[in-house]
């Protein structure tokens, strides 16, 4: 079974620019998470997707950060602009059905540097 | 507020000593579940054990125990006989609500 998949891997861009991540979750996997660790802490969510819809993006700067899941499956998060303080890893994970509950498969993770 | 305060923030052993990695989290739900997740030098975290609220027996896998306490809010992990392999950040998190908060990790290092 393929796992999480991301793209690209490492990114480095100015500030101020815009950047765009992708995420190709687990076949059938309803649920999909992005999240942000910042260097030295723990992953922090971004937004939650079941299918097609968000589920929770109580935690996503609007004015900078967007994400969709058009058709169910695959996603992407775009940061427009870029600053500084987003220089991160962007991991995305998925989970079977729709419970948190449940053990999240994560992937390797997007590595931005924002100069 | 902090929900999962893992108190190291690094440890380095020699191989074979034993570690053990200290969990404490907060929440007034009654159902919730705790889990440990491995991050290898890779980047990918790898999920290690899941526990609900109402189990509260030890788990033993391998080199692998962990010991919840509900009377101290503790979820602690311990690898037994360490290896190099064993090197890496160990996340341990609370899911309430259907979702998961992480601590900040603790980075173990095992020497040869």
């Amino acid at each position: 079974e393929a796992g999480v998949a991301q793209s690209p891997r490492y990114k480095i861009i100015e500030k101020r620019q815009s950047v765009a991540f992708w995420c190709n979750p687990i076949s059938g996997h309803a649920t999909l998470y992005w999240y942000q660790q910042i260097l030295g802490q723990g992953p922090k969510l971004l937004i939650q997707f079941q299918n097609n819809g968000v589920v929770d993006d109580s935690q996503l700067p609007k004015d900078r950060f967007s994400a969709e899941r058009l058709k169910g499956v695959d996603s992407t998060l775009k940061i427009q602009p870029a600053k500084l303080e987003d220089s991160a890893v962007y991991l995305c994970a998925s989970i079977l059905g729709s419970g948190g509950y449940n053990e999240q498969f994560f992937g390797p993770g997007t590595r931005l540097t924002v100069l | 507020a902090q929900k999962v305060t893992q108190a190291q923030t690094e440890i380095s052993v020699v191989e074979k000593e034993d570690v053990t990695l200290d969990c404490v989290y907060e929440t007034r739900d009654t159902t919730y579940y705790l889990f440990w997740y491995k991050q290898p030098p890779s980047g990918e975290l790898v999920f290690l054990i899941r526990r609900n609220s109402f189990d509260e027996q030890n788990e033993i896998s391998g080199r692998y125990s962990w010991n919840f306490q509900k009377s101290t809010s503790s979820f602690n992990f311990t690898i037994t006989a360490s290896q190099v392999v064993d090197s890496a950040v160990y996340f341990c998190a609370l899911a309430e609500d259907y979702k998961l908060s992480f601590g900040a990790g603790t980075t173990v290092t095992v020497r040869a």
